[in-house]
C-alpha cells in the first residue's frame, strides 16, 4: 500500500504569515490527492481534490500544488479561523489512505 | 439537502458486536460508491472500507479485514458498518462519507456528524 508522510507535524504561525504544509505518497499517485480540514470536535471539510482543485466554498487563500510524489498545501495569509488538523489523502487506488496530519496554530 | 446521518454507536465489551448504519439523502445514493472512515480520540484519520455503488466489490483496512463487513442496502438509501470480534483499539468515531463523483474512489465532499464506538469491558 502507497503510504502518507506529512511535514511538519505541527506549526505555529502569526495571522498574515503564508503557511506551507508538504504531503508526500510512497509511490507516484499522479494528481489524486486531497487536502481536508479538521476544526477541533468538527467533521473533516474537504478543502481541495486533484492537488490544486479548490472546493467550492473554500476561501482563496488556501492552494494546492504538486503531482507524483509530492504535493503542497499552502494558506497565503494564516486566518484565526484557520486554526485546525490538516491532513492530505491519495486516492488513486483502495486504500484511499491519509496522512498523520498537520496541526496549525496561532502564534 | 446533501445529508449523511450514521447511528448505531455505543459502549460495547471486547470481542462483541456492533452494526452501524448510515442513512443517506438528498442525492442518488445508489450511483456513489460509499465509505467508512474512523478517527481514534486525539488521533488523526482511518480509512476503513469501501463498498461500490452496486454493492460488487468491497475492500477494507488491514487493521479490520475479516472481522467487519461493509454493506447497502440501495432500497433504503442506507450504508452498514457490520463490526465483530471488536477490540479497544476500534474505539473511534466513526464516519460515513461520500466520494465527490460517483465513482467508488474519489476524495470525500460529504461526510456523517459521526457516531462514537466505545470497545470497553
Amino acid at each position: 500500500d502507497i503510504q502518507m508522510t506529512q511535514s511538519p507535524s505541527s506549526l505555529s504561525a502569526s495571522v498574515g504569515d503564508r503557511v506551507t504544509i508538504t504531503c508526500r505518497a510512497s509511490q507516484g499517485i499522479s494528481n489524486y490527492l486531497a487536502w481536508y480540514q479538521q476544526k477541533p470536535g468538527k467533521v473533516p471539510k474537504l478543502l481541495i481534490y486533484a492537488a490544486s482543485t479548490l472546493q467550492s466554498g473554500v476561501p482563496s487563500r488556501f492552494s494546492g500544488s504538486g503531482s507524483g510524489t509530492d504535493f503542497t498545501l499552502t494558506i497565503s495569509s494564516l486566518q484565526p479561523e484557520d486554526v485546525a488538523t490538516y491532513y492530505c489523502q491519495k486516492y488513486n487506488s483502495a486504500p484511499p489512505n491519509f496522512g498523520p496530519g498537520t496541526k496549525v496554530d496561532i502564534k | 439537502q446533501v445529508q449523511l446521518v450514521e447511528s448505531g454507536g455505543g459502549v460495547v465489551q471486547p470481542g462483541r458486536s456492533l452494526r452501524l448504519s448510515c442513512a443517506a439523502s438528498g442525492f442518488t445514493f445508489s450511483s456513489y460508491g460509499m465509505h467508512w472512515v474512523r478517527q481514534a480520540p486525539g488521533k488523526g484519520l482511518e480509512w476503513v472500507a469501501v463498498i461500490w455503488y452496486d454493492g460488487s466489490n468491497k475492500y477494507y483496512a488491514d487493521s479490520v479485514k475479516g472481522r467487519f463487513t461493509i454493506s447497502r442496502d440501495n432500497s433504503k438509501n442506507t450504508l452498514y458498518l457490520q463490526m465483530n470480534s471488536l477490540r479497544a483499539e476500534d474505539t473511534a468515531v466513526y464516519y460515513c462519507a461520500r466520494p465527490v463523483v460517483p465513482a467508488a474512489i474519489d476524495a470525500f465532499d460529504i461526510w456523517g456528524q459521526g457516531t462514537m464506538v466505545t470497545v470497553s469491558s
